[in-house]
């Protein structure tokens, strides 16, 4: 089955603990990106990778960091997590470059940072 | 720069009403529009999408959507509510440049009354 996965599902944790939520595609999609979802404001993209070793900014990326070294997958990783990254968070796939091909999203990683 | 407006935080209906879920959008150059539905606790899903084949756009479940260039508008109707419409409807706007992918609006709530 096509599909994007996310893990974990749910992370409430500390402020200052390093986490990574991990995202990966079946589906050989040459872009990827992470987005955030909060109350009013819709999604916001954070991340997005083009291809392999390629990434660029979101409009959020403050305090994110991502890599994409293999092409199924592309983790998101918060250094030092602060209250305010509490959110819900969609990775998502494309295939192909161009943007109105359809992107494909994961389940969502529901972050409470404490 | 591009954006996405859409009027009505939550819109409630009986069932068997029209469905009406208002979007408008800003860009400096000709878009490409979606409209995406979100159930509870579930990711993103594609209802439909608009690349500049056809002004009216007909999508999954029912729903329908049509450009209109001179209201910079891509409102999302269905003929008749079912209960199981009740999710978060999203509409979002790319610029085709591939790169930064889509611009979500707000979010509407679809609430849908036996």
């Amino acid at each position: 089955e096509a599909q994007v996965t996310q893990n974990p599902r749910y992370l409430i944790t500390v402020t200052g603990k390093k986490l990574t939520v991990t995202c990966s595609q079946n589906m050989n999609h040459e872009y990827m990106s992470w987005y955030r979802q909060d109350p009013g404001l819709g999604l916001r993209q954070i991340y997005y990778s083009m291809n392999v070793e390629v990434t660029d900014k979101g409009d959020v990326p403050e305090g994110y960091k991502v890599s994409r070294k293999e092409k199924r997958n592309f983790p998101l990783i918060l250094e030092s997590p602060s209250p305010n990254q509490t959110s819900l968070y969609f990775c998502a796939s494309r295939g192909g470059s161009l943007s109105y091909n359809e992107q494909f999203f994961g389940p969502g990683t529901r972050l409470t940072v404490l | 720069a591009q954006s996405v407006t859409q009027l009505g935080s939550h819109v409630s209906v009986s069932e068997g009403a029209l469905v009406l879920l208002r979007c408008n959008y800003s860009s400096s150059v000709p878009p490409y529009l979606f409209w995406y539905v979100q159930y509870p606790n579930q990711g993103l899903q594609l209802l439909l999408k608009y690349t500049s084949a056809a002004t009216l756009v007909k999508g999954i479940n029912g729903f329908e959507a049509e450009f209109k260039k001179s209201e910079t508008s891509f409102h999302l109707t269905k003929p008749s509510a079912h209960m199981s419409d009740a999710a978060e409807y999203f509409c979002a706007v790319s610029d085709g440049t591939g790169r930064r992918a889509l611009t979500f609006g707000s979010g509407t709530r679809l609430q849908v009354q036996p």
